[in-house]
């Protein structure tokens, strides 16, 4: 059983920097990708942007490309987003997701990460 | 790119109706179409994929039809706990477009 365990709930200033985790567990014998979703309160998924594990290999939202990145560790176990220059707009609940193979279909989710950006 | 217009964007129906949604895609998307259910404060759930592949565990309440631009979710009995938000999303290519989504409540 695939899990995915993502870090805690961040409270941060505007233009400060912050990376959250996601890390995986169960059966990654297999190819797939690992995903990131954006849900601002109230409001629905959108998708930020994902990445390779076995490569590193990164592909962003127009909307997300600049403002954040997207990254795995070297044991391909734990994925990361991170913002240089968090913005208050950025408030949301930040949602993890992996495939099983090369798609976009979203069949494992994380817990969410909620991140508050307020002076 | 391609966008995803689901309707309604909230509806409130009876324990035991049947309730149908709407997904249209601004392009054909052959059937690279899945569902997703939100429960408030939960996290997102794959209900179905490919249109109409019901995901393991998932109640056979749940179906979904459709094809190219149009598709749809059947809930063919609402239940109390079906209560949520429900997404489409195309995922053959970037950028998996997710629907507005569509906001179920029981009357």
């Amino acid at each position: 059983e695939v899990q995915l365990v993502q870090s805690g709930a961040e409270v941060k200033k505007p233009g400060e920097s912050l990376r959250i985790s996601c890390k995986g567990s169960g059966d990654s014998s297999g190819p797939y990708w690992i995903s990131w979703v954006r849900q601002l309160p109230g409001k629905g998924l959108e998708w930020m942007g994902r990445i390779d594990p076995r490569d590193s290999y990164t592909n962003y939202s127009p909307s997300f490309q600049g403002h954040v990145t997207i990254s795995v560790d070297k044991s391909m176990t734990t994925a990361y987003l991170q913002w240089s220059s968090l913005k208050a707009s950025d408030t949301a609940m930040y949602f993890c997701a992996r495939t099983n193979g090369y798609n976009y279909l979203f069949v494992y989710w994380g817990q969410g990460t909620l991140v508050t950006v307020s002076s | 790119d391609i966008q995803m217009t689901q309707s309604p964007s909230s509806l409130s129906a009876s324990v035991g109706d049947r309730v149908t949604i709407t997904c249209r895609a601004s392009q054909d998307i052959s059937n690279y179409l899945a569902w997703y259910q939100q429960k408030p404060g939960k996290v997102p759930k794959l209900l179905i994929y490919a249109a109409s592949s019901l995901q393991s565990g998932v109640p056979s309440r749940f179906s979904g039809s459709g094809s190219a631009t149009d598709f749809t979710l059947t809930i063919s009995s609402l239940q109390p706990e079906d209560v949520a938000s429900y997404y489409c999303q195309k995922y053959n290519s970037a950028p998996p477009t997710f629907g507005q989504g569509t906001r179920v409540e029981i009357k």
